[in-house]
C-alpha cells in the first residue's frame, strides 16, 4: 500500500545544532503537511506544502518539497530546547482523499 | 475560538466491553477525522465524517465505527476491545470538504487503556 516514510526515528542535538528530518512517499503527493507534537500534547499543524520543489521558511524552520512531489524535507537552524517534540509528515496522494502520515521524527536537545 | 474538544480524555476499560469517545470541531468546521496513534504504528487514520457522512475510511476492522451529527459532533465506537486497541484516539476538525488540503486541527485525544 502507499507508504510515507520517515527518517531519522530519533535526534538528539545540543542546543544550537541544526537538525533536519526526510519524508518519503512511495508515491506522487499532491500536497505535504507538517505537524509538531509536544511530549504529552497532540499534533500540532505546522505548514502545507504545494508546488514542486516548494521552500517555506518559519523562523528558524526551513520546509522543502521535493521536485518529483515523493519528498520532502524539514529543516531547523540552531535548535532550542523549545523545538522538542516530534516532527510529522502527512502527504495526500495524488487521487487520494486522506492523508498518510511518517512515523514522526522525535526530537530532543540538550543545553 | 474554541478548539477541538474530546470526551473522556481518559479511559480504562477490559477486553470484551465497548467504548464511545466523543469529539466537538471548532466552531463552522464540518469535516471530522479520527485517528489511532499507538508507539508502533504511529498516527494511523480511521475515518472522517463531513455533513454527516463517513466520506473516507481507513483499514481497521468493523469493530470501529462512527457518526457524525447535525451540529457536527462526532462520536467514534469501538466494540469487543482487544489489548491492542490501547491507543490515544485523536480526532481532527477541518473547514472544508473535498481532499484534506486545508488546515487540520487537533483534539487533545482520549487515552484509552484496555485491560
Amino acid at each position: 500500500g502507499q507508504q510515507v516514510m520517515q527518517i531519522p526515528q530519533y535526534q538528539h542535538v545540543q542546543e544550537g545544532e541544526d537538525f533536519t528530518t526526510y519524508c518519503n512517499s512511495s508515491t506522487t503527493l499532491s500536497n505535504i503537511q507538517w505537524y509538531k507534537q509536544r511530549p504529552g500534547g497532540h499534533p500540532v499543524f505546522l505548514i502545507q506544502l504545494v508546488k514542486s520543489g516548494e521552500v517555506k521558511k518559519q523562523k528558524r524552520l526551513t520546509f522543502q518539497f521535493g521536485e518529483a512531489k515523493k519528498n520532502s524535507s524539514l529543516h531547523i537552524t540552531a535548535t532550542q530546547t523549545t523545538d522538542v517534540g516530534t516532527y510529522f509528515c502527512a502527504g495526500l496522494p495524488q487521487a487520494g482523499t486522506a492523508l498518510i502520515f511518517g512515523k514522526g521524527t522525535t526530537l530532543s536537545v540538550s543545553s | 475560538k474554541a478548539g477541538v474538544t474530546q470526551t473522556p480524555r481518559y479511559l480504562i476499560k477490559t477486553r470484551g466491553q465497548q467504548v464511545t469517545l466523543s469529539c466537538s470541531p471548532i466552531s463552522g468546521h464540518r469535516s471530522v477525522s479520527w485517528y489511532q496513534q499507538t508507539p508502533g504504528q504511529g498516527l494511523q487514520f480511521l475515518f472522517e465524517y463531513f455533513s454527516e457522512t463517513q466520506r473516507n475510511k481507513g483499514n481497521f476492522p468493523g469493530r470501529f465505527s462512527g457518526r457524525q451529527f447535525s451540529n457536527s459532533r462526532s462520536e467514534m465506537n469501538v466494540s469487543t476491545l482487544e489489548l491492542g486497541d490501547s491507543a490515544l484516539y485523536l480526532c481532527a476538525s477541518r473547514f472544508g470538504g473535498g481532499a484534506p488540503t486545508d488546515t487540520q486541527y487537533f483534539g487533545p485525544g482520549t487515552r484509552l487503556t484496555v485491560l
